[in-house]
Parts: structure tokens; C-alpha cells; sequence
């Protein structure tokens, strides 16, 4: 079964708008990190944000927030007053329990936003 | 500057031609981790390494392998690439211990590997 699901292939937004990336995610460990990381066309991966699981507020960073439900086992990236340097893609993943062995990051398939002018 | 570099950052070879891809953090990581990115099928752990001398396989691992003998440098070997292999690949480095920082990982740049 697939651990982080994003629903979301592609996603058009207007300039200055903001916009949420859906995220999904499938865990039964207690301690795990959520992230979300910036794909350019140049492919490096940038580093957005992230959300520990016993995190009790909703991560921000500058204009990116993480929208954590845990119950509903999601983590919505929200991000607002949208740029044209947004345009990206967007991954969503999770790292288990990082007391113990190999915690491997495990992506989702991604997310292409397009920022319109 | 806190980084982890590759080297190179594209390469295009042919099948069955040994190459190595470096990697080398500054950041005194005891984890680091090799990806690589296919379309539709987002990341996918490749070998990952705990600490010197400490490797193991991912999720991918078969037409690769690795080494760890100094903390610092954790080159990804193919020693026969076939174009299965023609993929974009990115190093990883993490603290090894349970604190708040080691949740993430920090990325190199990527490698373009093309094999024909």
C-alpha cells in the first residue's frame, strides 16, 4: 500500500493566489517527520518544510504552512500570495521512526503546480 | 557553508562502462542514503549507510553498489549500467541520532545519468 498518496498530478493557480497541495499519508508508528520538498525544472530538491508528529501546531514558513490533521492522516501544504517562481513540482513525504535503523524518506509521486500570470 | 556535493552532475555512458558517483557531506552526518527519481514513481532508496562501514540495501538496489570508508563520502557504483539505470540519482545525509534535526535530510544536487 502506498504511504504518502498525492491526488493532485498537476495544479493550475493565479499569481498572488494561494493554493493547497493534498497529502495523505499511511503510518502506524507513533513518531514519524513530514516534509515537503520543491522540485524545479532544474531537479535539485529543496528542503519547504516540515511536521513532527507530535508537533501540537501547524508548521510555517514564511509563505508555506503545513495543514497537519492527524486524525485524517493528512498534510496539506498551503501556500500563499502564489509567484511565478512556484511553478515546481511538489513532493510530500514521510520518515518513520528515526530511532531506529534505516529511515528512509518515502515520497509521494508529486504534484506539478503551474503559476499563471 | 552545510552541503552535500555530487560529482558529476551529468553523465551520459554506455552499457556495461564502470562509473562511479560521488557524494561527500560536510555536515559530520553518521546517515546518508543514495535515491533515484523515475517519472511516476517519485524516490525510491537505492542503499542507504548508518555510519563507516555500515551499508544496506534500500528498495532498489539490484546493478548497484556502495561504500562508506571515510563518514564524509559515500560513492554509488554501477558496475555494468544497462539503460534501466538511465535515471536521476541524489545522495542524502542526515544525523544518525534521534533529535529533531536529524528528521531531514539534506539533498545533494542530483546526477543525470543516461545509459545507452
Amino acid at each position: 500500500a502506498q504511504k504518502i498518496t498525492q491526488t493532485q498530478p498537476g495544479m493550475f493557480v493565479q499569481e498572488k493566489e494561494a493554493v493547497t497541495l493534498d497529502c495523505t499519508y499511511d503510518t502506524s508508528d507513533q513518531s514519524y517527520g513530514l516534509f515537503w520538498y520543491k522540485q524545479p525544472s532544474s531537479g535539485e530538491m529543496i528542503f519547504l518544510i516540515y511536521q513532527g508528529s507530535y508537533d501540537e501546531q501547524n508548521a510555517t514558513e514564511g509563505r508555506y504552512s503545513l495543514n497537519f490533521q492527524k486524525a485524517r492522516k493528512s498534510a496539506n501544504l498551503v501556500i500563499s500570495a502564489s509567484q511565478l517562481g512556484d511553478s515546481a513540482m511538489y513532493f510530500c513525504a514521510m520518515r518513520e521512526s528515526p530511532y531506529s535503523g534505516n529511515t528512509p524518506l518515502v515520497f509521494g509521486k508529486g504534484t506539478r503546480l503551474s503559476v499563471i500570470a | 557553508e552545510a552541503q552535500v556535493t555530487q560529482n558529476p552532475r551529468y553523465l551520459i555512458t554506455v552499457t556495461g562502462k564502470k562509473l562511479t558517483v560521488t557524494c561527500s557531506q560536510n555536515m559530520n552526518h553518521e546517515y546518508m542514503s543514495w535515491y533515484r527519481q523515475d517519472p511516476g514513481l517519485g524516490l525510491r532508496q537505492i542503499y542507504y549507510s548508518m555510519n563507516v562501514e555500515v551499508t544496506d540495501k534500500g528498495d532498489v538496489p539490484e546493478g548497484y553498489k556502495v561504500s562508506r570508508k571515510e563518514k564524509r563520502n559515500f560513492p554509488l557504483i554501477l558496475e555494468s549500467p544497462s539503460p534501466n539505470q538511465t535515471s536521476l540519482y541524489f545522495c542524502a545525509s542526515s544525523s544518525g541520532r534521534g533529535e529533531l534535526p536529524s528528521y531531514e535530510q539534506y539533498f545533494g544536487p542530483g546526477t543525470r545519468l543516461t545509459v545507452t
